[in-house]
């Protein structure tokens, strides 16, 4: 069946420090992909998103980078901030279907300041 | 422009009890999404509303169960809870819910529900 996974459950950055989370995803014909931010009690909230044509796109300090042949997602956040400290969720939808998405675990980001 | 309004914050309920959670989407939004999320499964997709109509629905047994308002509002139920029910549940709302171009889900901030 689909699944999206994360490579890492924690992640400790130094603050300042780039920070790379990973995803793997397993279902080919997902063709849009979003990164979300999860702080502690609150919803998560939209990062960035790319879809399956492209294999890089950049927001600010965020850059988002898709590798379909080995069906891997990472998001890069430029000079980690103490605010970037939350949980990082990937996503895949296949827009063939209605709004199913598909997250991922997630990988919480520690900012050491 | 007001977000996504969950209601209530938090919720505990007994084993047995059923709940009815609210989800008041971005005004102009017509879809309509509940997740579950869990520490040890992540989010989970339950359903997907659209103009009062279920139009995908993920893998949860009928004790789940949800509707959506002419004025795109929803309300989710959980009937006979478990212990295993005890979740953060999540509602998200997007003007179409295609998944077209750059489609975006905007999330609530939940409803804590605690089964003891």
């Amino acid at each position: 069946g689909e699944s999206v996974g994360l490579h890492l459950p924690t992640l400790s950055v130094q603050e300042g420090d780039n920070s790379i989370i990973n995803c793997a995803y397993s279902n080919s014909a997902s063709d849009y992909f979003i990164w979300y931010k999860q702080e502690s009690g609150k919803g998560p909230q939209f990062i960035i998103d790319i879809r399956s044509n492209m294999d890089k796109r950049q927001g600010q300090r965020v850059t988002v980078l898709l590798n379909k042949t080995v069906k891997h997602l990472s998001l890069q956040i430029a000079a980690t901030q103490p605010g970037d400290s939350a949980v990082y969720f990937c996503a895949e939808i296949n827009s063939g279907g209605y709004q199913k998405v598909t997250f991922g675990t997630g990988t919480k980001l520690q900012v050491i300041p | 422009k007001a977000g996504v309004t969950q209601t209530p914050r938090y919720l505990i309920k007994t084993r047995g009890q059923q709940v009815t959670l609210s989800c008041s989407p971005i005004s102009g939004h017509r879809s309509v999404s509940w997740y579950q999320q869990t520490p040890g499964q992540g989010l989970q997709f339950l359903f997907e509303y659209f103009s009062e109509t279920q139009r995908n629905k993920g893998n949860f047994p009928g004790r789940f169960s949800g509707r959506q308002f002419s004025n795109s509002r929803s309300e989710m139920n959980v009937s006979t809870l478990e212990l295993g029910d005890s979740a953060l549940y999540l509602c998200a709302s997007s003007s179409t819910g295609t998944g077209e171009g750059s489609e975006k889900l905007f999330f609530g901030s939940g409803t804590q529900l605690s089964v003891l």
